[in-house]
């Protein structure tokens, strides 16, 4: 089955540090990836996405490529701010195999920032 | 659009009780989720819906019942609630003919049960 692999947190950094949260996964066939942000208190918010290998996601300085060959989608962020810390999540869409439309998510990564 | 809501946002539950999450969504999409957040696991599917009246099961669907009787409503059921069902939960929904498969997410409802 599919299944995504997350480094653990929480991680934490200075601001305008440069930020990498790994991400790998397994699945058959060409799946789509995302990062979802999840912010204290809130649900989740999806960050960026890629559909198809070598796409890169980015939305809000925040970028992400799809890596075929390595079957992993890393977050990266040149300089983080203390409004970036939340809760990081790597998430996977499989296909319509049986219906559902199902994601299969990381077990997320906390991420802090500090002044 | 208000997007995906959810009530109530809190909860406590003796073992046993019973109770119902709604959930709600303006945007006309046709499938929902339900999933449970616990520390350590990520996300886990408990069940979920791909179009009115129909349900199906997902990872961890044991002690839930859910129903989707109107397309912008997906109501999830605890009939007797146990302290393994402390978590919060979180609805979402998507509308994949669209091409789109991101799912948009609810607050939340944090839900103790003692």
């Amino acid at each position: 089955g599919n299944s995504v692999t997350q480094m653990e947190g929480p991680v934490t950094l200075s601001e305008e540090a440069f930020l990498t949260i790994n991400c790998t996964y397994t699945a058959t066939g060409y799946p789509s990836l995302f990062w979802y942000v999840q912010y204290p208190g809130e649900g989740l918010q999806l960050l960026l996405k890629a559909t198809k290998a070598d796409d890169k996601g980015s939305n809000k300085g925040f970028e992400a490529t799809y890596r075929k060959e390595t079957t992993s989608f890393h977050l990266e962020k040149g300089s983080v701010q203390v409004s970036d810390s939340a809760v990081y999540f790597c998430a996977l869409w499989g296909g319509l195999t049986g219906g559902g439309n199902k994601l299969t998510f990381g077990t997320g990564t906390q991420l802090k920032v500090e002044l | 659009n208000a997007g995906v809501t959810q009530t109530p946002k809190f909860r406590v539950l003796k073992t046993g009780q019973s109770m119902t999450l709604l959930c709600a969504q303006d945007m006309n999409h046709e499938y929902m989720y339900w999933y449970r957040q616990d520390p350590g696991m990520g996300l886990r599917l408990i069940h979920y819906s791909v179009g009115e009246g129909t349900t199906a099961k997902g990872e961890v669907p044991d002690g839930y019942n859910v129903s989707r009787l109107k397309k912008q409503n997906f109501l999830l059921g605890l009939e007797s609630a146990a302290p393994s069902q402390t978590s919060v939960y979180f609805c979402a929904s998507s509308y994949p003919e669209a091409g789109s498969y991101e799912q948009y997410f609810g607050p939340g409802t944090r839900l103790t049960v003692t």
